[in-house]
């Protein structure tokens, strides 16, 4: 149980154009959902907290117009990265917490390349 | 403040050799959970435990055991006999009481583990 998937695993895109990531919980609703990033040989930072059907928060430094969280439904989230470029180039983890915020689970992660 | 410090970058150890990897933590909330994560070259994120500050019984899992000190604040991980299927990087992590399920992550140590 608590299986949480990430789609694309994998995607290379051009500068300038937007990427959509999803973020699914496969067999539990997920109240909460987070966003990290992981930059090479780095540790994970937290991008964003949100919360099925509220708009997300952002952590510091991370703006909010260019990295979209949608949180439809207590399955899926969804980080666009809008007008990407190579500095976005990371590895974004998605993680998702069925009720007690002291529980995540992570999924398999989206590594992102901007040509 | 909430921090997490892993001072062992990359630990070398040869096979069938005990490694201590060491995780220091700071918070001042009463109620926290610690964690420890193992992520392979593929990146996914594999959960490996989750102690809450009430309890400070040491655990063992397998090859795996764990040593909470909250005198010391440290949360430390051995592993015994060593293989290489255990070479990875392993994040020590923190959820503070306050914090809505923000996980802080300690920056990693890499584990090499050679035949």
């Amino acid at each position: 149980g608590a299986v949480v998937s990430q789609h694309p695993s994998r995607v290379i895109c051009k500068s300038g154009t937007s990427v959509k990531i999803e973020c699914r919980s496969l067999d539990f609703q997920a109240t909460t959902m987070f966003w990290y990033r992981q930059f090479p040989k780095q540790s994970l930072m937290l991008m964003a907290t949100s919360n099925e059907g509220s708009k997300a928060t952002y952590e510091q430094g991370v703006e909010k117009d260019k990295f979209l969280i949608n949180h439809a439904s207590l399955t899926l989230s969804t980080l666009t990265v809008t007008s990407a470029h190579p500095e976005d180039s990371s590895f974004y983890i998605c993680s998702a917490s069925p009720q007690s915020y002291n529980e995540q689970f992570f999924g398999p992660g989206t590594r992102l390349t901007v040509l | 403040a909430q921090k997490v410090t892993q001072a062992q970058t990359e630990i070398s150890v040869v096979e069938k050799e005990d490694v201590t990897l060491d995780c220091v933590y700071e918070t001042r909330d009463t109620t926290y959970y610690l964690f420890w994560y193992k992520q392979p070259p593929s990146g996914e994120l594999v959960f490996l435990i989750r102690r809450n500050s009430f309890d400070e019984q040491n655990e063992i899992s397998g090859r795996y055991s764990w040593n909470f000190q909250k005198s010391t604040s440290s949360f430390n991980f051995t592993i015994t006999a060593s293989q290489v299927v255990d070479s990875a990087v392993y994040f020590c992590a923190l959820i503070s009481g306050g914090s809505q399920g923000n996980l802080i992550f300690g920056k990693g140590t890499k584990l090499s583990v050679k035949p």
